[in-house]
């Protein structure tokens, strides 16, 4: 199963982009790239997940290197609100999810 | 629309104690998880049901049981609990391959 790599923390300030990096280099052809955040403790949410191309929605972008082996996750304009665990999630066998530890986003005024 | 429903929110155990959490779903999904999650730490996955009547094992199973029994339910049943199980349990089911993980608003355990 193909395993992920963060930071466990970062900062960022209010209404700049967050870049939240993962690496997962034993990634395989056909596992796709998922993205979560969990704020407090709350039940995790979905964000955005991509295969190969770049991708976008309301919440972020996904910006996967061309070997896959790592991923960004950009939030283009961070707010106070957005401060969370982010997690990078590649689908392991039999499509189990595994979480990892994450990184702690810091927004700040 | 209630999506993944979790019971109980809260419980305290004593040690030895056996006790069953509850997930149910109302999206049709097939596939359904349970996670646990200890005080600053990551999701680690428990079991995973990929349909009706199978089951798997995750990370950490030793010391759980589960059940499905059908689609629409996932249950994780504590047999014997030990203070290492105090945790915030989640539920989480997925309709198929390519698509998302969608989680309850978990269960919070403590053994004492």
């Amino acid at each position: 199963d193909a395993k992920t790599t963060q930071p466990p923390s970062m900062d960022c300030a209010e209404g700049r982009a967050a870049n939240l990096p993962c690496n997962h280099s034993t990634i395989s052809g056909n596992e796709y790239v998922y993205w979560y955040r969990q704020i407090h403790s709350q039940g995790p949410q979905y964000i955005i997940h991509g295969l190969k191309n770049n991708e976008t929605n309301e919440m972020a972008s996904l910006i996967i290197t061309e070997d896959r082996k790592s991923s960004t996750l950009i939030l283009p304009h961070a707010t106070l609100r957005d401060t969370a665990v982010y997690y990078c999630i590649v689908r392991g066998n039999f499509n189990k999810f595994y979480f990892g530890s994450g990184t702690k986003l810091n927004v700040k005024p | 629309n209630a999506g993944v429903t979790q019971t109980p929110k809260f419980q305290v155990l004593k040690t030895g104690q056996s006790m069953t959490l509850q997930c149910a779903q109302d999206m049709n999904h097939n596939s359904m998880y349970w996670y646990r999650q200890d005080p600053g730490m990551g999701l680690r996955l428990i079991y995973y049901s990929a349909s009706e009547g199978t089951t798997d094992k995750g990370e950490v199973p030793n010391g759980y049981n589960v059940s499905r029994l059908n689609k629409r339910e996932f249950s994780l049943r504590l047999e014997s609990a030990a203070p290492s199980q105090t945790s915030v349990y989640f539920c989480a089911t997925r309709q198929g391959a390519g698509n998302t993980i969608y989680f309850g608003e978990g269960s919070w355990l403590t053994v004492v």
